[in-house]
């Protein structure tokens, strides 16, 4: 299967600061990339669909100004999370679709962020 | 908006057991469902993807059905191992922006 390599794994960083993660499909291009985060013990929950060339599709009561996302190029797309406090705090993974019609998600192995 | 549930949310069965994961879903309009497997603090292993066109998928252990009329389907494991312990997701892929909306997820416990 293709590969989707998500950078980095883990990461904790200070109330205030910002942290950017990177999510590359390292075998493919993928025109549309799309960002989850995961709580303790619950499912996957989409935030965001980005699109290379453009602006990311936010779900609803997701914060764009604070989940900033940038689909710079085919194979790399980057979420930043801004200013961020403890209760960010969760475990962040990426999904990429090779082609655009009936094609399998690849995920990215994911990124525990803690913020202290 | 989709909306994907699974049960049971958590079993446990002795080893070597044959088991049954469901996975419902509410809207029928999907380009395809995959089935997961998360290990603990880690990230997502595929193991099955269904096309909508599809009935069934099978690999080594594993046979997930797809009954897309009715919103269902099912992860059927054949002889279960401590080392299937993990928690499995079920993914339905729809809508304009082909988004997978994962379920609830069942946690699976195998006991040896």
């Amino acid at each position: 299967g293709a590969v989707v390599s998500q950078h980095p794994s883990w990461v904790i960083c200070k109330s205030g600061t910002s942290v950017k993660i990177e999510c590359r499909s390292l075998d493919f291009q993928a025109t549309t990339m799309f960002w989850y985060r995961q709580f303790p013990k619950q499912s996957l929950m989409l935030m965001a669909t980005s699109n290379e060339g453009s602006k990311a599709t936010y779900e609803q009561g997701v914060e764009k100004d604070k989940f900033l996302i940038n689909h710079a190029s085919l194979t790399l797309s980057t979420l930043t999370v801004t200013s961020a406090h403890p209760e960010d705090s969760s475990f962040y993974i990426c999904s990429a679709r090779r082609g655009s019609v009936n094609t399998e998600a690849f995920f990215g192995q994911g990124t525990r962020l803690t913020v202290v | 908006k989709q909306e994907v549930t699974q049960i049971p949310a958590a079993l446990s069965v002795p080893e070597g057991e044959n088991l049954v994961l469901n996975c419902s879903f509410t809207d029928s309009a999907i380009y395809n469902l995959q089935w997961f497997r998360q290990d603990p603090g880690k990230g997502l292993t595929s193991l099955l993807l269904i096309q909508s066109s599809q009935r069934e998928q099978t690999s080594g252990r594993l046979n997930a059905s797809l009954d897309k009329s009715s919103g269902r389907s099912t992860l059927y494991i054949a002889a279960s191992q401590p080392g299937d312990s993990a928690t499995y997701l079920c993914a339905v892929n729809s809508g304009g922006y082909q988004k997978v909306t994962f379920g609830t997820g069942t946690k699976l416990q195998v006991i040896p």
